[in-house]
């Protein structure tokens, strides 16, 4: 079936810094993935999304790579805030209208 | 608008008991979603409904989850009988095939489920 993981289970930025969080993908068939944000307590929040056709795709401070060849995801947070601070998670699309999400990376801002 | 509505948000039973979800989606929105979260897990997708008609269940563990949608506003995921290994955090998403955005899922704040 397919999996989706991350490379780090946690990642500690100072305030104004950049943050990239990583994510791997098994199923290069995958054609859509999203990002999502989750603060505690909360459920998932979109962030960003990129279909297979493209490999970047820009937001408001938040950037998202894809790289088909190695099946690596990335979501860059530009100058990162302590409202940034949550777990992220990468999703891809299976079969249907299915997602597959990974673990989640816990962010942490240092002011 | 409001957004995705669970109730209750937190639910505390004894094992064996029958446990029941609930979920309000978006309005207008045509699929609805259940999700569950664990910290070794991460968010599975328990069932997903199109149309108020379930389309795939393949995620619920076992017979002892259940998941209706009388009606375009309103979802139930009943567990009978619960048992320790089914507590978790369980989202409600739902999403609208006629926006933009077709593949935007809206969580809902969960309800955390605990079974002693």
């Amino acid at each position: 079936g397919e999996s989706v993981g991350l490379h780090l289970p946690t990642l500690s930025v100072q305030e104004g810094d950049n943050s990239i969080i990583n994510c791997a993908y098994s199923n290069s068939a995958s054609d859509y993935f999203i990002w999502y944000k989750q603060e505690s307590g909360k459920g998932p929040q979109f962030i960003i999304d990129i279909r297979s056709n493209m490999d970047k795709r820009q937001g408001q401070r938040v950037t998202v790579l894809l790289n088909k060849t190695v099946k690596h995801l990335s979501l860059q947070i530009a100058a990162t805030q302590p409202g940034d601070s949550a777990v992220y998670f990468c999703a891809e699309r299976g079969t249907g209208n299915q997602f597959y999400f990974g673990t989640g990376t816990s962010l942490t801002v240092i002011p | 608008d409001a957004g995705v509505i669970q109730s209750p948000r937190h639910e505390v039973t004894e094992m064996g008991q029958e446990v029941t979800l609930r979920c309000k989606p978006i309005s207008g929105h045509d699929y609805l979603f259940w999700y569950r979260q664990t910290m070794m897990r991460g968010l599975e997708l328990l069932i997903y409904f199109n149309n108020n008609v379930p389309i795939d269940d393949s995620g619920m563990p076992e017979d002892r989850f259940s998941a209706k949608m009388p009606n375009a506003s309103f979802s139930t995921l009943k567990i009978q009988p619960s048992e320790p290994r089914d507590s978790a955090v369980y989202f409600c998403a739902s999403s609208s095939s006629r926006t933009s955005a077709p593949d935007t899922q809206y969580f809902g704040p969960g309800t955390r489920l605990t079974v002693l």
